[in-house]
């Protein structure tokens, strides 16, 4: 069963740096792509962009100055990397893990709740 | 950008009612499209991959249709734990997109 954790601060100042990891249950990285969603309270879903097992990475355009991802397989970790916080980066952050080779998530993880606020 | 839009945005139904929602993608998207369920406080679980795929253990009065640029998720005979928003997802071009939500409320 593929199980995600995803830890970060919790709460972060504005103009900081965001750093978020998500745990991967042993057995489940492999040939998948990684996609980190957000969502704001009492919001939508957003795509914030994904990677694949390789490193290769598509961001949304809306964050892809500030934003990047890395996998580590040695540590069955997936990160996200979000500069330049302002309030409207509060939300909750999933990590999700799609099936086979496609992009969208299958597989969610818990979600951890970031706020920016001084 | 392909931009999605549910409708509606919200309905309040009773159980055993069939419940139908939209989805209309601004571009062709052929068939990937997915739906997803969120309860309140959960993470969002995958019903329907590429359409009309019903994704393992999802119950099977949830069903997908459509192809090209309309999509409906159809909910035969409402129960009271599909209370939930529903949003669907396109996976056809980057930047990759969610709809607005869809809430079902139960009456």
């Amino acid at each position: 069963q593929v199980q995600l954790l995803e830890s970060g601060p919790g709460l972060v100042k504005p103009s900081d740096t965001l750093s978020l990891t998500c745990n991967v249950s042993r057995d489940s990285m492999g040939y998948f792509y990684w996609t980190w969603i957000r969502q704001p309270p009492g919001g939508g879903l957003e795509w914030v962009g994904y990677i694949f097992y390789d490193g290769s990475a598509n961001y949304n355009p809306s964050l892809e100055s500030r934003v990047s991802m890395s996998v580590d397989t040695s540590k069955n970790q997936v990160s996200l990397r979000l500069t330049s916080l302002t309030a409207a980066d509060t939300a909750i952050y999933y990590c999700a893990r799609g099936q086979n080779t496609g992009t969208f998530p299958v597989f969610w993880g818990q979600g951890t709740l970031v706020t920016v606020s001084s | 950008e392909i931009v999605l839009t549910q409708s509606p945005d919200f309905q309040s139904v009773t159980p055993k009612e069939k419940v139908t929602i939209t989805c209309r993608a601004s571009l062709y998207i052929g068939t990937n499209l997915h739906w997803y369920q969120q309860k309140p406080g959960q993470s969002p679980r995958l019903l329907v991959k590429f359409a009309s795929q019903s994704f393992p253990g999802v119950p099977s009065r949830f069903s997908g249709r459509g192809s090209g640029t309309e999509f409906t998720l159809t909910i035969n005979s409402l129960e009271t734990e599909d209370a939930a928003t529903y949003y669907c997802h396109q996976s056809a071009r980057t930047p990759l997109t969610f709809g607005g939500g869809s809430r079902v409320e139960i009456k």
